[in-house]
């Protein structure tokens, strides 16, 4: 596995209040991403980084806030959780594109599972 | 209209059968085209990619891509039942950050 990981793995909350999950990597990887997945929709992009404190929203980023204050830290914040994000959350990296254009490999962690009552 | 369509399956066969997994598309801007496989209770491994039409082959594993129909596959020969997981097929425009977008996903199970 590539030097990912998630923190908590598990989390089970009410509704109303903030929650935080954590990725971390040790591959010095310069680009990170979280998604969520959810039954029927495959993974959905939420927010993602290009750098220390670059960030930029995905496809599916309301309710959701992110921060990158090292390189290796990417942080997903639920501000008041709804049910609606209980879910699986997967936090990815990748490298920068080459000059030729060509893609590096997405590596994916190994899942934070959320229950918002 | 989802951007990526995927059988989301449940598809059950048994060991040694041909299995052939499917992805459309809407936007002609993909251009990179790639294949993860997820375990249960895991997150997804990246399986097979490929840039442009044609067939790439992999051991047991074949990604063909159709950009004409905006349609791709995976075949995997000879199925055993460790090939058992969920597929994802997930595209990207290559520009920018790498943001994939993702098929459903297909669950597959190899019979014994």
């Amino acid at each position: 596995d590539a030097g990912i990981t998630q923190s908590p793995r598990h989390k089970v909350t009410e509704t109303g209040t903030p929650v935080t999950l954590r990725c971390h990597q040790t591959e010095n990887h310069r680009y990170m991403y979280w998604y969520r997945q959810d039954p029927g929709h495959g993974l959905r992009l939420i927010h993602y980084s290009y750098g220390v404190k670059d960030t930029d929203k995905g496809e599916v980023s309301d309710g959701y806030s992110v921060s990158r204050s090292k390189t290796e830290d990417f942080l997903l914040t639920l501000e008041s959780a709804t049910s609606s994000q209980t879910s699986v959350y997967f936090c990815a990296i990748s490298e920068s594109r080459l000059t030729s254009g060509l893609q590096e490999t997405q590596y994916f962690g190994p899942g934070t599972r959320l229950l918002v009552l | 209209q989802k951007e990526v369509e995927q059988d989301p399956g449940p598809l059950s066969v048994p060991e040694g059968a041909i299995v052939s997994l499917n992805c459309t598309y809407s936007n002609s801007a993909f251009q990179y085209f790639m294949w993860y496989r997820q375990y249960s209770r895991k997150g997804p491994e990246l399986l097979m990619y490929t840039y442009s039409s044609g067939n790439k082959e992999d051991g047991r594993f074949t990604a063909q891509v159709d950009k004409s129909s905006k349609y791709i596959s995976l075949f995997i020969r000879d199925s055993q039942p460790s090939d058992s997981a969920t597929y994802l097929c997930a595209m990207d425009i290559i520009q920018g950050a790498q943001k994939l977008v993702f098929g459903q996903g297909t669950r597959l199970t190899i019979n014994p």
